[in-house]
């Protein structure tokens, strides 16, 4: 069966970069991209960025460029997201999420159980 | 503010009907992209409802429809049972910039 399996919480000062892993497992990893999602406390969804597991792709939400670095680890099915100059509205969970892309249907098929990273000094 | 905009709460009691709506754009919903839903029970990751604007994913009853027409799209709930008590996310694709995912704001269904 399709797993995702994220890293646990963090804690990081404002100023600090934080990096979360996201390990695939039951599906051919090349064959679908791995998207990030955050959830600030109590606020809802909001997408963060995706990458294409066979050509290194990326897009990512305007609000976090230059910010944001996305990258994959074929060998060992495993995507990772950087976030960099954390701020304290970056606390949020950050889920890692399977893509699933073809044509006009671009939906999220699994997802990961979240990491909590918090931004406080 | 979210890009796609949903009502914040509904409520119904059980064995109802709700519905829960999604209204988009012309670069999103509009320009021919699926609305897929997600749930989330409280503490937990979301779970994809319906793909591609109708379809449900193996597990999910059939009693949760999903619809989509022009820039809007509709989720809705038979026989509202109290495990139905959840956030409900609608997530589409927008083609303005350089393209991204976007969600609505999520709504929040209470069963009375």
């Amino acid at each position: 069966q399709v797993q995702l399996v994220q890293s646990g919480a963090e804690v990081k000062k404002p100023g600090a970069s934080v990096k979360v892993s996201c390990k695939a497992s039951g599906y051919t990893f090349s064959t679908y991209g791995i998207s990030w999602v955050r959830q600030a406390p109590g606020q809802g969804l909001e997408w963060v960025g995706w990458i294409s597991s066979h050509n290194d792709n990326t897009k990512n939400a305007q609000k976090l460029q230059g910010r944001v670095i996305m990258t994959i680890d074929t060998s060992t099915s495993t995507a990772y997201m950087e976030l960099r100059s954390l701020r304290s509205d970056d606390t949020a969970v950050y889920y890692c999420a399977r893509v699933w892309f073809s044509g006009y249907d671009r939906h999220f098929d699994y997802w990961g159980q979240g990491t909590l990273v918090t931004v406080a000094s | 503010q979210s890009v796609l905009t949903q009502p914040p709460s509904v409520s119904g009691a059980p064995g109802q009907r709700v519905t829960i709506s999604c209204t988009g754009s012309s670069s999103n919903i509009g320009a021919g992209y699926d609305v897929h839903w997600y749930q989330q029970l409280p503490g937990t990751a979301p779970k994809l409802l319906i793909y591609g604007n109708s379809n449900r994913p193996s597990g999910v009853p059939d009693r949760v429809s999903g619809s989509k027409s022009g820039a809007s799209a509709s989720l809705a709930i038979t026989g509202l049972q109290a495990e139905d008590e959840a956030d409900y996310y609608c997530q589409s694709y927008d083609s303005s910039l350089s393209g991204y995912w976007v969600f609505g704001g999520g709504t929040k269904l209470t069963v009375l």
